[in-house]
C-alpha cells in the first residue's frame, strides 16, 4: 500500500493568517494515464469529510479561492492563504493513484 | 447532485456481524461508484472497498478482504457494506461515498456509528 505522511499533525494558526500542510508519498503518484491522483479533504467536528482539491490543485465544486493545492511526484502542498473561523477541523491528503489511502490527518486550530 | 443517506447507529457483540445500508436520492443510480470509509476513534480515515453502481464489480482493501462484503440493489438506490466477525477495534464511524471521477470522493453519506462491546 502507499503510505501517506502529512506535517504538521497540529497547526495553530492565528484568524487572518496563512497556513501550509504537507503531504509525501512513499511512492510516486503518477498514474499510467498521466494524471496524479492526490486530493485533500477537511472534516468538521461532527459531520462528514468534504472534497476540497483534487488531482493535486483543482478545487472542487463549492471551494474557495483561498485554498490551493501543489505538488508533484511524492510532495504535495495544502496551503490557506487567509484562515477563517470555518476551516478548523483535521485535514487529510488522500492518493487514489492505486487503490486509496489517507494520510494521518492534520489539525488546524485556532490560536 | 446525488445524495446519500445511511442507516442508524449499531451496537454489535463482538464476533457478529453488521451491515449498514446508503441509500442514493432521486437521481440515476448509475455510472458511478460507491466506496465505504471507515473513521476509527482517534485515527484516520480509512478505506474499506467500493462497487461500480452499474456492473457490480467490488474491489477491497487486503485489509478487510476476508471480512467485507459490499453489495448494491439498484431498484432501490441502496448500496451495502457488511462486516463480519467484528471486535472492539472495529469500532467506527462508516461512511459510503461516491466518486464522480477517479479521485473525487465527494459526496459523502453522513455516517454510521458501529459500536462493538461486550
Amino acid at each position: 500500500d502507499i503510505v501517506m505522511t502529512q506535517t504538521p499533525l497540529s497547526s495553530p494558526v492565528t484568524l487572518g493568517q496563512p497556513a501550509s500542510i504537507s503531504c509525501r508519498s512513499s511512492q510516486s503518484l503518477v498514474h499510467s494515464d498521466g494524471n496524479t491522483y492526490l486530493s485533500w479533504l477537511h472534516q468538521r467536528p461532527g459531520q462528514p469529510p468534504r472534497l476540497l482539491i483534487y488531482k493535486i490543485s483543482n478545487r472542487f465544486s463549492g471551494v474557495p479561492d483561498r485554498f490551493s493545492g501543489s505538488g508533484a511526484g511524492t510532495d504535495f502542498t495544502l496551503k490557506i492563504s487567509r484562515v477563517e473561523a470555518e476551516d478548523v477541523g483535521v485535514y487529510y491528503c488522500m492518493q487514489a493513484t492505486r487503490l486509496i489511502t489517507f494520510g494521518q490527518g492534520t489539525r488546524l486550530e485556532i490560536k | 447532485q446525488v445524495q446519500l443517506v445511511q442507516s442508524g447507529a449499531e451496537v454489535k457483540k463482538p464476533g457478529a456481524s453488521v451491515k449498514i445500508s446508503c441509500k442514493a436520492s432521486e437521481y440515476a443510480f448509475s455510472g458511478f461508484a460507491i466506496h465505504w470509509v471507515r473513521r476509527a476513534p482517534g485515527q484516520s480515515l480509512e478505506w474499506m472497498g467500493w462497487i461500480n453502481i452499474d456492473n457490480g464489480d467490488t474491489k477491497y482493501s487486503q485489509k478487510f478482504q476476508d471480512r467485507v462484503t459490499i453489495t448494491r440493489d439498484t431498484s432501490a438506490r441502496t448500496a451495502y457494506m457488511e462486516l463480519s466477525s467484528l471486535r472492539s477495534e472495529d469500532t467506527a464511524v462508516y461512511h459510503c461515498v461516491t466518486n464522480p471521477g477517479l479521485g473525487r470522493l465527494d459526496p459523502w453519506g453522513q455516517g454510521t456509528l458501529v459500536t462493538v462491546s461486550s
